[in-house]
Formats: C-alpha cells, sequence, structure tokens
C-alpha cells in the first residue's frame, strides 16, 4: 500500500540545520509532488514547500525562503527537507505529504517528525 | 500569500447534531479549497477537494460548498468520532496555505 515514512525525533540547538528524511513506497515516486508542512504545538498547520521527485524543483512558502531546501534520490525514493538556522519556534512536527496529482493537494500523509530546538 | 481565515475557531456540539463551519479567503479562490480532519497525534485526513468533492473513503455526513472567497463544511450528523479539528486549505495559488483551524469538542 501506499506509505511514507519519515525519520525519527530530532532535538537540535538554536541555529543549527535538521534534516528530515521521507521514503515513499507503493507507488511511482517520481509521479507525485511531495509537500511539507508543519505544525507547532498548540498552532495550526503551516505549509513550508513541495517539491516535484520528477524534476526536483521545488516551491517555498514565503516564511522559509533562504532557509530551506528540499530534495530527493529518486534511486531510494525519498525526499528531504532541510531547515537552517533552527530558532525556538522552529520545534514543531513536521509531515511530508503526496500530492493527489495535481500539485496542490496534500493527500496522504506521513506520521510526522518531532523536531525539538533547545539550547 | 492568500490569507484563510475560519469561524468559529472552536465549538461545542453534541452526536448528532449537525455542524457548520466557513472558511474565508482573502481574494477570490474559486473552487480550490480542501478540507482536512486533524486529530490528536494523527496526521491530517483529506476530506472534501475543489470545494464540495467528497475524498473516497469519507462519510457522506461530510460535506463542501462555496466558491469565490466563502466556504462551508457541514457535518450532517456528527458522530463520535468526528470531535477533532478541521482546517480549510487553498489551492489556487502555487504557494498553499491553511486556514487557523475549527476545533469541534463534545458539548
Amino acid at each position: 500500500q501506499v506509505q511514507l515514512v519519515q525519520s525519527g525525533t530530532e532535538v537540535k540547538k538554536p541555529g543549527a540545520s535538521v534534516k528530515v528524511s521521507c521514503k515513499a513506497s507503493g507507488y511511482t515516486f517520481t509521479g507525485y509532488y511531495i509537500h511539507w508542512v508543519r505544525q507547532a504545538p498548540g498552532q495550526g498547520l503551516e505549509w513550508m514547500g513541495r517539491i516535484n521527485p520528477n524534476s526536483g524543483g521545488a516551491n517555498f512558502a514565503q516564511n522559509f525562503q533562504g532557509r530551506v531546501t528540499m530534495t530527493r534520490d529518486t534511486s531510494i525514493s525519498t525526499a528531504y527537507m532541510e531547515l537552517s538556522r533552527l530558532r525556538s519556534d522552529d520545534t514543531a512536527v513536521y509531515y511530508c505529504a503526496r500530492d493527489v496529482g495535481s500539485g496542490w493537494i496534500p493527500e496522504l500523509w506521513g506520521r510526522g517528525t518531532l523536531v525539538t530546538v533547545s539550547s | 500569500d492568500i490569507q484563510m481565515t475560519q469561524s468559529p475557531s472552536s465549538l461545542s456540539a453534541s452526536v448528532g447534531d449537525r455542524v457548520t463551519i466557513t472558511c474565508r479567503a482573502s481574494q477570490s479562490i474559486a473552487s480550490y479549497l480542501n478540507w482536512y480532519q486533524r486529530k490528536p497525534g494523527k496526521a491530517p485526513n483529506l476530506l472534501i477537494y475543489a470545494a464540495s468533492s467528497l475524498q473516497s473513503g469519507v462519510p457522506s455526513r461530510f460535506s463542501g460548498s462555496g466558491s469565490g472567497t466563502d466556504f462551508t463544511l457541514t457535518i450532517s450528523s456528527l458522530q463520535p468520532e468526528d470531535f477533532a479539528t478541521y482546517y480549510c486549505q487553498q489551492s489556487y495559488s502555487t504557494l498553499l496555505t491553511f486556514g487557523p483551524g475549527t476545533k469541534v469538542d463534545i458539548k
């Protein structure tokens, strides 16, 4: 079945970077965009950006421009999201989600990766 | 960015109640509006896409309507498993945005 398996919990210090992985299975990885969405404690869902696994092209929300990088390794059907210059308010659960097909609707979600930023 | 607002931010309801949640966009988004359900500790679940299309496997008590800037999610008869937070999301712009959420809890 279609599945997205994310990497495990991370604890980082302010100013550091974190790289979260999202391994896809059960479908053709290059056929569907992957979105990254986060949810901070007590906050709502925040879209960070999307990557086209076929081309590697990506779009990012303005809030993350210059701090986020999205990449993929098609040989292992895995997408990555790296966030740099971490701050305490980057503490959140980070989700990857496969698109329905158009590139604009996150449909099937991973279980999330908790990233805690603390000194 | 297109800004999304939701009302109310929270509501209390009983099993069997009809529940309506409103979502408003800062500019016209045609019918490019989607609804998600989020339960604690679980990933979001796509309920409605394109304003009124029911995602496969979602119970028919969920329905969506609207176009332009104003949209509605309706649960016709609230069930115990429906107590959750609901988010709207616009897919009109290349840069997606979510609403702030509406928490539905038990009266």
